[in-house]
């Protein structure tokens, strides 16, 4: 099952602007994360969120939480070509398990 | 350790047959996961170890699947009998003790197809 669900799916932009995503969730949580995967590859950890945490940044990157909505963003700031990739968020659940459950993703494209 | 390591990269098979898949996690990670992923979506969890313990199984994984991790070290991944709904990317990953919080670190996956 898939707790996470990203939006939009797909999104296209030039070189420079800011990308935003959106990922909403089910159950309560322990924490959000990001990962990037590009084309067949695995993914790549970006950065973590703990539930009681509302903002975080490292580089260009800025993710929000907001636990009473159930939602998290993350923000892409002056995207380069290099960021195409597919996006997903993945949350541990509070009260079930210990594995991330995932997102379905948002595919970023970045043209130059 | 330059990180998770997953073989073989690809693997073409006949439906019937029987396929296994290796990860060789990071050998400090105490904690394995194996994930599967078709195209368009997401991760989705199949099996968690602790050191040699299977702690947790998904309802996805059919007894035609079966996890291993004897040592506590690599794992493996064996489908039996494979049908073409079994063609998919499969992901392990592995994770050390949550202090620093890195999260998962991913294999680049072992892409299955069942023709």
């Amino acid at each position: 099952s898939q707790q996470g669900e990203e939006d939009p799916q797909a999104l296209s932009i030039q070189e420079g602007e800011n990308a935003t995503m959106n990922c909403s969730y089910k159950t309560s949580i322990n924490n959000l994360q990001w990962y990037r995967q590009n084309s067949g590859r695995g993914l790549v950890h970006l950065i973590l969120i703990r539930s009681n945490e509302r903002e975080k940044h490292s580089g260009r990157l800025r993710v929000t939480l907001d636990t009473s909505k159930k939602s998290s963003s993350l923000l892409i700031t002056a995207s380069r070509a290099a960021d195409t990739a597919s996006y997903f968020c993945a949350t541990e659940q509070a009260q079930a398990g210990t594995a991330l459950i995932f997102g379905k993703g948002t595919t970023l494209s970045v043209s130059s | 350790d330059t990180g998770v390591s997953q073989n073989p990269r690809h693997k073409i098979t006949k439906r019937g047959q029987n396929v296994t898949f290796r990860c060789d996690p990071i050998s400090e990670h105490n904690r394995l996961y194996w994930y599967r992923q078709t195209l368009g979506q997401g991760p989705e969890f199949l099996t968690y170890f602790q050191n040699e313990a299977q702690l947790e199984k998904s309802r996805l994984l059919s007894d035609r699947f079966s996890a291993e991790r004897p040592k506590g070290s690599f794992s493996t991944l064996e489908i039996q009998r494979t049908e073409q709904g079994d063609s998919a990317m499969y992901l392990c990953a592995s994770e050390g003790d949550k202090g620093p919080h890195y999260g998962y670190t991913f294999g680049s996956g072992t892409r299955l197809t069942v023709v």
